[in-house]
């Protein structure tokens, strides 16, 4: 059982759409994280988020925590080709010094 | 500081083989991971240290699997008699004590198992 589930799983795009991916889960987290990763590399932070209901902007990308603080979601406004790539969403359970990720979300966008 | 490194980038073994990986975390960060990746999945944690401490065990790190952090710096894991199932990516992450959400991660190494 996957304790972070996200959707889509793929996501294909045309350039200028505007996109929301989603971070599920039965479980309460105290901080969720997004990374995006590209092939053959590791996984880099595009944001924490920590208290219910917070939402957190960098620049086209606008993030989320559920007020329960189980879910999150990543909407992207007017995509670019430059946003391809995998979204991964990662949790940290309280008293755990370790992160549960979800499967991911592949996005491609084309130009 | 450049971030987390790893050595080797790649690495293509022959089952039965033993292997080592190296990271370099960041040097203010005093707790280090390793996870593993494969294809189609996110990350899965193996293990941690803080400082040159292993305070965690994953249930994935089978007896073949070592890892240690001999001074609190750098970190190695070694797989010994490697087999098919371990192809994966192996990554290693640092984060200052009390934040494994602002993880960093280096850019992994991708071992294929022939």
């Amino acid at each position: 059982t996957q304790l972070l589930e996200q959707s889509p799983q793929f996501l294909s795009i045309q350039e200028g759409e505007n996109l929301t991916v989603y971070c599920n889960s039965s479980s309460v987290f105290s901080s969720l994280q997004w990374y995006r990763q590209e092939p053959g590399e590791g996984p880099v932070l595009l944001v924490t988020v920590v208290t219910g209901g917070e939402v957190k902007k960098l620049k086209r990308l606008t993030f989320q925590f559920g007020d329960a603080r189980k879910d999150s979601s990543l909407h992207i406004t007017a995509a670019q080709p430059g946003d391809t790539g995998l979204y991964l969403c990662a949790g940290e359970r309280g008293g755990s010094e370790k992160l549960v990720f979800g499967k991911g979300t592949k996005l491609t966008v084309n130009p | 500081d450049t971030g987390v490194s790893q050595d080797p980038r790649h690495k293509i073994t022959k089952r039965g083989q033993n292997v080592t990986f190296r990271c370099d975390p960041i040097s203010e960060h005093n707790r280090l991971y390793w996870y593993r990746q494969t294809l189609g999945q996110g990350p899965e944690f193996l293990t941690y240290f803080q400082n040159e401490a292993q305070l965690e065990k994953s249930r994935l790190l089978s007896d073949r699997f070592s890892a240690e952090r001999p001074k609190g710096s750098f970190s190695t894991l070694e797989i010994q008699r490697t087999e098919q199932g371990d192809s994966a990516m192996y990554l290693c992450a640092s984060s200052s004590w009390g934040s494994p959400g602002s993880s960093s991660f280096g850019p992994g190494t991708r071992l294929t198992v022939l």
